[in-house]
């Protein structure tokens, strides 16, 4: 069955990067793209970019253009995303997506929450 | 970029009863790729319907989709307790994908 499990919890101060893992099973990891979603605290649902697993192209939000960065290891099956410069405004529960057909968003993983605090 | 709202905001009903949720896109939604979402508090959301009314692997045939172009529909025909969620939609006709605001089912 497919699995998708993230990296742990972090605090992390303003100005400071943040590096998240997602490591997929259950399926030939290049064969989907992989998407990255995220929520903070009482919100709605934020879509922040996309990866193809298969040759690493991005496609990012224009809101975090610059700051965000997709990047995936197929050796190990892991997508991995990083955010740079750090605000308030950042602290969320980070969601990856595995994604099938036409890219719906079909295998969640458990989120990692990530709080920004001086 | 593709502009999803839904409604009604939240919507308040008992067990048994009858649901049905909007969303509406400020263009017309590629393909009619359109997914509708189920997210429970502190849960990853999971996937319910794609390409507007195709119900995903293990949904329950309470659930369905319609609409096309830019107004959908996901219509839950008798709830039960275990339905009482925020619902959202999401377009990935184009880039960025977009989510609606969400609407939240309540009991």
């Amino acid at each position: 069955q497919v699995q998708v499990v993230q990296s742990g919890a972090e605090v992390k101060k303003p100005g400071a990067s943040v590096k998240v893992s997602c490591k997929a099973s259950g399926y030939t990891f290049t064969t989907y793209g992989i998407s990255w979603v995220r929520q903070a605290p009482g919100q709605g649902l934020e879509w922040m970019g996309w990866i193809s697993a298969y040759n690493g192209n991005t496609n990012y939000a224009q809101k975090l253009q610059g700051r965000v960065s997709l990047t995936r290891d197929t050796s190990t099956s892991t997508a991995y995303m990083e955010l740079r410069s750090l605000t308030s405004d950042d602290t969320a529960v980070y969601f990856c997506v595995s994604e099938r057909g036409a890219g719906e968003f079909a295998y969640w993983g458990q989120g990692t929450l990530i709080t920004v605090s001086a | 970029e593709i502009v999803l709202t839904q409604s009604p905001g939240t919507l308040s009903l008992s067990p048994g009863e009858r649901a049905t949720l909007s969303c509406r896109a400020s263009q017309s939604v590629g393909s009619n790729y359109l997914a509708w979402y189920q997210q429970k508090a502190g849960q990853a959301p999971r996937l319910l319907i794609y390409g507007a009314s195709s119900r995903a692997s293990g949904i329950p045939d309470r659930f369905s989709g319609s609409g096309s172009g830019t107004d959908f529909t996901l219509t839950i025909s008798r709830l039960e307790p275990e339905d009482f969620a925020v619902y959202y939609c999401q377009q990935y006709g184009s880039s960025p994908r977009t989510f609606g605001p969400g609407t939240y089912v309540d009991v």
